[in-house]
C-alpha cells in the first residue's frame, strides 16, 4: 500500500463546476499536510497547507480529517486556470515529505 | 519565482556523456532535495542533503552522482546515462529537514533531460 493514496482522475468539470479531491495516508505520526499543483512539465508549487480546523483560500478550501488520515480539496466555481494535477503533500514529524501521484483536473469551456 | 535557480533547462546528452546539472537557492535554506519525474509518472525522491550532509539516497544508480558543496548550491553529476533515464529532473530546498514538521518545499523550474 502506498503511503499517500490519491484518485488520480482525470477528472473533467465545466467551469463553474465544484470539484473535490481526496486524499488518504497511511503512516499516523504523520504531522503536517499540503496540497501543491501541477502544471504540465512544470515545478510543483504550493498551494495550501492543511490546518487541523479546515482552511480556506479564496476559492480552495482544504480539510483534514486525523481520525480517517484523510485529506481533501475543494475547489468551487472552477476555472480553465485551474487545470492542472493537484499533489497531495504529507509530512512526517522527521520534516520528511512524501507525495501522491497527484489528481489531474481538466476545466472546459 | 521561487528563490530556486536550476540550470540548464533543458538538456540532451549521448549515453557516453558527462554532464552537470545546478541547483542554487537563494532562501537561505539548509536541506536540498533532488526529485526525478519522468514522463506521466509521480515524482520520485532521489537524494536528500541537510546542512550539506547526504540524508537520503533512494536506491539510485551511482550514474547519478550529487555534491552538495554548501547550504546553497546543489549538484546532480551524470555519467554514462541510459535512454530510460530521459525525465524532468527538479531539485527542491526547505528550511531544514527534522526538527520542524511545517516544512514546505520550494522547487526550481526543473531540468528536461532527454538522453539519446
Amino acid at each position: 500500500r502506498k503511503e499517500v493514496e490519491q484518485d488520480p482522475g482525470p477528472f473533467n468539470v465545466p467551469e463553474g463546476a465544484t470539484v473535490a479531491f481526496n486524499c488518504t495516508y497511511s503512516n499516523s505520526a504523520s504531522q503536517s499536510f499540503f496540497w501543491y499543483r501541477q502544471d504540465c512539465r512544470k515545478e510543483p508549487k504550493l498551494l495550501m497547507s492543511v490546518y487541523s480546523s479546515g482552511n480556506e483560500d479564496g476559492r480552495f478550501t482544504a480539510q483534514l480529517n486525523r481520525a480517517s488520515q484523510y485529506i481533501s480539496l475543494l475547489i468551487r466555481d472552477s476555472k480553465l486556470s485551474d487545470s492542472a494535477t493537484y499533489l497531495c503533500v504529507v509530512n512526517t514529524n522527521a520534516g520528511k515529505s512524501t507525495f501522491g501521484d497527484g489528481t489531474t483536473l481538466t476545466v472546459k469551456p | 519565482e521561487t528563490g530556486v535557480t536550476q540550470t540548464p533547462r533543458h538538456l540532451v546528452m549521448g549515453m557516453t556523456n558527462k554532464k552537470s546539472l545546478k541547483c542554487e537557492q537563494h532562501l537561505g535554506h539548509n536541506a536540498m532535495y533532488w526529485y526525478k519525474q519522468s514522463a506521466k509518472k509521480p515524482l520520485e525522491l532521489m537524494f536528500v542533503y541537510n546542512f550539506k550532509e547526504q540524508t537520503e539516497n533512494n536506491s539510485v544508480p551511482s550514474r547519478f552522482s550529487p555534491e552538495c558543496p554548501n547550504s546553497s548550491h546543489l549538484f546532480l553529476h551524470l555519467h554514462t546515462l541510459q535512454p530510460e533515464d530521459s525525465a524532468l529532473y527538479l531539485c527542491a530546498s526547505s528550511r531544514k529537514m527534522g526538527g520542524s514538521r511545517n516544512e514546505k518545499l520550494f522547487f526550481g523550474s526543473g531540468t528536461q533531460l532527454s538522453v539519446l
